[in-house]
């Protein structure tokens, strides 16, 4: 159990175009998701936490307007970017922690952003 | 084996060898923590954690040890084998629901037949 998918696993964008990126938890129900950036070679970074029903809360220097997070129901979380541009290309990684676990934290598979 | 005493980027061992990956956590209020493995392309895999109440846990294979004076974790990977080749975070947390996780700089582990 304790399944995390992502979808798409790899996307690839013309600058200035939106993409969404859909986080589902299979088997449990997720109170919260959070969403990772990494860039290559480099560590994952917390960009937001979102809460189902309620605005995700965004980390400092990561723009709200730019990457929309909604988390409609309990088992789904999106990440939209929005007027994608190649500084955007990343590696996106959700994580959903299941409900009434304290800490333990699924992680979904990620998704390849490039954006040309 | 080989073993490091700070966080180095990276870390090649002989199949067999035990292996020790070190890491530098943040926040002293941080009362959770846990490594991961990641290969090339994919999400974090958990491999095993620690509570702060602890400062040894064992899993197969794999043991993390904690030092909370010095905010230190290790994990060591007995055995080492190919298949061991990834890249190892760390990760501490408040043991709160809705905490998200702060990744450490990760280490790759190359392992040779």
């Amino acid at each position: 159990g304790a399944v995390v998918s992502q979808h798409p696993s790899r996307v690839i964008c013309k600058s200035g175009t939106s993409v969404k990126i859909e986080c589902r938890s299979l088997d449990f129900q997720a109170t919260t998701m959070f969403w990772y950036r990494q860039f290559p070679k480099q560590s994952l970074m917390l960009m937001a936490t979102s809460n189902e029903g309620s605005k995700a809360t965004y980390e400092q220097g990561v723009e709200k307007d730019k990457f929309l997070i909604n988390h409609a129901s309990l088992t789904l979380s999106t990440l939209t970017v929005t007027s994608a541009h190649p500084e955007d290309s990343s590696f996106y990684i959700c994580s959903a922690a299941r409900d009434r676990d304290t800490d333990t934290q699924y992680f979904g598979p990620g998704t390849r952003l490039t954006v040309l | 084996g080989e073993s490091v005493g700070l966080h180095l980027p990276t870390l090649s061992v002989q199949e067999g060898d035990n292996s020790i990956i070190n890491c530098a956590y943040s926040n002293s209020a941080s009362d959770y923590f846990i490594w991961y493995k990641q290969e090339s392309g994919k999400g974090p895999q958990f491999i095993i954690d620690i509570r702060s109440n602890m400062d040894k846990r064992q899993g197969q294979r794999v043991t993390v040890l904690l030092n909370k004076t010095v905010k230190h974790l290790s994990l060591q990977i007995a055995a080492t084998q190919p298949g061991d080749s990834a890249v190892y975070f760390c990760a501490e947390t408040l043991n709160q629901a809705g905490t998200a996780l702060i990744f450490g700089k990760g280490t790759t582990l190359s392992v040779s037949s």
